[in-house]
């Protein structure tokens, strides 16, 4: 199975910062990474599919990146509506997907 | 608009076989690339993965749980079911449906609110 490792699992910043999350791969697979938004009690919310296409209604300021092992989610200024915990997913393997175990991302 | 609506028992005591049903709209589960997905996550815990079943009614399963899972669907009543054996306290938690396309790299772009499942005696 694939394994999706993600980095930091919490994070602490302001309002107006830039910030970057890591997910890495246990193997390749290629770009078939999504990202997620959850806010609590709430379901997730799509993001970023094929590592950097932005689904459709995600503001700008979302962008994400990479391909291979090695993908990164950055928030360009953070919002107030933005603290929340995000999750990236592979879908390579049809067989079966992978979820990270997640970024909580807090206000500092 | 695309919509998903899970229900199902809110309590199942351990050993039982839990049974969720996804109820949708918005969208035809004979299309060719959709398919019906399941995801759950126990209390403060990322998302698991469970399994997925698409339009040709080939079916997927997390490697840990596949002898205990069963998804099926029913285009006609635009309906996916997901059935559990041998539940276990450590399957309590937020159980999920989404749909997913395979166009958008099979991410899961629409998702239902969520039914809360509890297992204890």
């Amino acid at each position: 199975d694939i394994q999706m490792t993600q980095s930091p699992s919490s994070l602490s910043a302001s309002v107006g910062d830039r910030v970057t999350i890591t997910c890495r791969a246990s193997q390749n697979i290629n770009t078939y990474l999504s990202w997620y938004q959850q806010k609590p009690g709430k379901a997730p919310k799509l993001l970023i599919y094929g590592a950097s296409t932005l689904h459709s209604g995600v503001p700008s300021r979302f962008s994400g990146s990479g391909s291979g092992t090695d993908f990164t989610l950055t928030i360009s200024s953070l919002q107030p509506e933005d603290f929340a915990t995000y999750y990236c997913q592979q879908s390579q393997s049809s067989i079966m997907y992978t979820f990270g175990q997640g970024t909580k991302l807090e206000i500092k | 608009q695309i919509t998903l609506t899970e229900s199902g028992p809110t309590l199942v005591k351990p050993t039982q076989t839990l049974t969720l049903t996804c109820t949708f709209s918005g969208f035809s589960h004979s299309t060719a690339g959709v398919a019906v997905g399941w995801i759950r996550q126990p209390p403060e815990k990322a998302l698991e993965w469970l399994a997925h079943i698409y339009w040709n009614d080939a079916k997927f399963y997390s490697t840990s749980l596949k002898s205990r899972l069963a998804i099926t669907k029913d285009s006609s009543k635009n309906q996916v079911v997901l059935t559990m054996t041998n539940v276990d306290p450590v399957d309590t938690g937020t159980y999920y449906c989404a749909h997913l396309h395979t166009s958008n790299y099979h991410s899961y772009d629409f998702w239902g609110q969520g039914t809360l499942v509890t297992v204890s005696s």
